[in-house]
């Protein structure tokens, strides 16, 4: 079956970077992009980017280009995003999501299936 | 960039009720645009996409419609289990969600 499975929760200081994993499993990776999404505590789901892994074209939301990376491991079936120069508003579940089919210049199907999120906490 | 908003950011309806969630879109996404309902503490779980279909497993109770800039997710029949927080998102390269609306029983 279908599984992604996020790393562990992270606790970070403002100006400090985040590295979140998200590894695939029950399917062909290569097949399907990954978004990442991110949720502030009460808040509404936010879309940070898209990445496909095939090739890894990206598409980042305005919001945060400049501050994201994503990339992706296709031996290991493992996707990343790493966040720079955290805020203390940058303090969120982070999900990783499985875009329901092949696209190639950003996320052109819905999500079908989410990590279980990481939550990441910063603080001074 | 397109900007998502939903209308309205709550509700309060009686079991059995009709209960519809409107989304706009800023720019025309032609049918681009999916549901999702999200319950406290659980990740989200895609309902509809293409606007109007129906993703395998989710009731029958739950139905969308629109094209372009105008959508609508109507549940026809509010159940308790429905009580949740719903948000569309467009996914025309870009996947911005709206703001999201609170479902809850009266």
């Amino acid at each position: 079956q279908v599984q992604l499975v996020q790393s562990g929760a992270e606790v970070k200081k403002p100006g400090a970077s985040v590295k979140v994993s998200c590894k695939a499993s029950g399917y062909t990776f290569p097949s399907y992009g990954i978004n990442w999404v991110r949720q502030a505590p009460g808040q509404g789901l936010e879309w940070m980017g898209w990445i496909s892994t095939y090739n890894d074209n990206t598409n980042y939301a305005q919001k945060f280009q400049g501050r994201v990376t994503m990339t992706t491991d296709t031996y290991t079936n493992t996707a990343y995003m790493d966040l720079r120069s955290l805020r203390s508003d940058d303090t969120a579940i982070y999900y990783c999501a499985r875009v329901a089919g092949y696209c190639t210049g950003g996320s052109c199907h819905p999500i079908d299936y989410w990590g279980q999120g990481t939550l990441v906490t910063v603080s001074s | 960039d397109i900007q998502m908003t939903q209308s309205p950011s709550s509700l309060s309806a009686s079991v059995g009720d009709r209960v519809t969630i409107t989304c706009r879109a800023s720019q025309d996404i032609s049918n681009s645009l999916a549901w999702y309902q999200q319950k406290p503490g659980k990740v989200p779980k895609l309902l509809i996409y293409t606007a109007s279909t129906l993703q395998s497993g989710v009731p029958s109770r739950f139905s969308g419609s629109g094209s372009g800039t105008d959508f609508t997710l109507t549940i026809y029949s509010l159940q308790p289990e429905d009580v949740a927080t719903y948000y569309c998102q467009r996914y025309n390269s870009a996947a911005t969600f709206g703001p999201g609306t609170k479902v809850d029983i009266k």
